[in-house]
């Protein structure tokens, strides 16, 4: 019954090593978010996606790649990997968009370790 | 631009002592404001939020007061429990964009002691 949920937890790789981490939400949310949490435990947005539509792109380098297949899924694949990769990835949803703030519902984290 | 500034850590203290943590922000409007706690090896978990001036979240014994004279919203506990130990991050919602992506502090780390 986990609301919010990643695979994979723990994500270690090489250099130059395409990854994806997937996020699922059965909460049936229309939003839902990318985040990185670096070495200092810093959050910043990353994506954000509104019924399948990119509706927040922070500047992210193009590596890095979204996908939303349906409202409940929002995956995200990363390209040529570098060393400042690594960091804690967390997905979010939450109820609306727009001009109403809502809480945001995280999953427990992906943790990429890039060597 | 507009951000969240919340007091450096690490805070600690023993049990059943005062806990605050401030958090101040900026902002071009009147967003929500947020706290959320990370215990250790696990995701973030909202604590307790307000959205509009004057409102006081509370939860697990935990409050805020939203404060838009003073642009602040500062944690407090009265009295702290070992399991209290995590990671605490004040937010703001973002009115300037299209989505609602919430914009974070840097996170107070709090540990608690017996």
């Amino acid at each position: 019954d986990t609301a919010v949920s990643q695979t994979p937890k723990y994500l270690v790789t090489q250099m130059g090593n395409d990854k994806s981490i997937k996020c699922e939400q059965n909460l049936g949310h229309d939003t839902m978010y990318w985040y990185k949490q670096d070495s200092k435990k810093f959050l910043k947005i990353m994506f954000s996606y509104n019924n399948k539509e990119l509706i927040i792109n922070e500047t992210v380098p193009n590596r890095f790649s979204p996908k939303s297949p349906d409202k409940a899924h929002l995956n995200l694949h990363i390209n040529s990997l570098e060393l400042g990769d690594s960091a804690v990835y967390f997905c979010a949803s939450s109820q609306g968009v727009g001009g109403s703030p809502d809480t945001q519902y995280f999953g427990p984290g992906t943790r990429l370790t890039v060597l | 631009g507009d951000s969240v500034t919340q007091m450096e850590g690490p805070v600690t203290l023993s049990e059943e002592a005062f806990l605050t943590i401030n958090c101040t922000y900026t902002a071009t409007g009147y967003p929500s404001l947020f706290w959320y706690v990370q215990y250790p090896g696990e995701g973030l978990q909202l604590l307790l939020k307000a959205t509009k001036a004057d409102d006081k979240g509370s939860n697990k014994g935990f409050e805020a007061t939203y404060r838009k004279e003073t642009t602040s919203f500062h944690l407090e506990k009265g009295s702290v429990q070992v399991s209290d130990s995590a990671v605490y991050f004040c937010a703001r919602s973002s009115v300037n964009q299209a989505g609602t992506a919430l914009i974070f502090g840097k996170g107070t780390t709090l540990s608690v002691s017996s």
